[in-house]
């Protein structure tokens, strides 16, 4: 089956602008995850959306945000850029189904460069 | 809060070597513990996963044991091919938390050399 589609691969934005990124999870999974990945601060937990409800919430500040459709794709959406929010942004979904199911399948990411 | 705390890197080894890459962990309740595998220019990769104490993950040759008693998951394996060389993640999510919310290390990048 399809693995977890993330778009776009490259992403170059200026200071100040938004960005949208997209993620698009195995199917029949309903939980998407997002993480940040910098050299400086390795893989960050962004926030987790299960069922179209935020169901987790990481330390990032309201400039970042979500969401997740009924068809279960989650979009992020990062408003006025600054340099340091380049990074490799990870999306990841996992059916969810309980406690011990729980392994996260990555797409390969959307590198965002803010110049 | 939770964490992880993995051997800096990077690592290089000749084929054949043996692998141990430390991996600990601070984590309230009863956490399930991975490691995750990189290459370059891709997404991460489920290696193995424990789920509770003195359970032992194995995938691929290589193999990790969960230690309550010294809160640890290393990574070992017996003996490295060039193709292993990427950079390796430990990660652990909480009980009662839900597998979104993975804490990860910092990342052991390993390079294997023929």
């Amino acid at each position: 089956k399809a693995g977890v589609t993330q778009t776009p691969r490259y992403l170059i934005k200026t200071r100040g602008q938004q960005v949208t990124l997209s993620c698009s999870p195995i199917s029949g999974h309903r939980s998407v995850s997002w993480y940040q990945q910098t050299p400086g601060q390795g893989l960050q937990f962004l926030f987790e959306y299960f069922s179209e409800t935020q169901r987790n919430k990481g330390n990032f500040p309201g400039r970042f945000s979500g969401r997740q459709f009924s068809n279960s794709r989650s979009e992020m959406n990062v408003s006025t850029l600054e340099l340091g929010d380049s990074a490799l942004y990870l999306c990841a979904s996992s059916s969810a189904r309980g406690r011990f199911d729980t392994e996260a399948f990555f797409g390969q990411g959307t590198r965002l460069t803010v110049v | 809060g939770d964490s992880v705390t993995q051997m800096e890197g990077p690592v290089t080894l000749s084929e054949e070597a043996f692998l141990t890459i430390n991996c600990t962990y601070t984590a309230t309740g009863y956490p399930s513990l991975f490691w995750y595998v990189q290459y370059p220019g891709e997404g991460l990769q489920l290696l193995l996963k424990a789920t509770k104490a003195d359970d032992k993950g194995s995938n691929k040759g290589f193999e990790a044991t969960y230690r309550k008693e010294t809160t640890s998951f290393h990574l070992e394996k017996g003996s490295v091919q060039v193709s292993d060389s990427a950079v390796y993640f430990c990660a652990l999510t909480s009980y009662g938390g839900s597998q979104g919310n993975l804490i990860f290390g910092k990342g052991t990048k390993l390079s294997v050399k023929p």
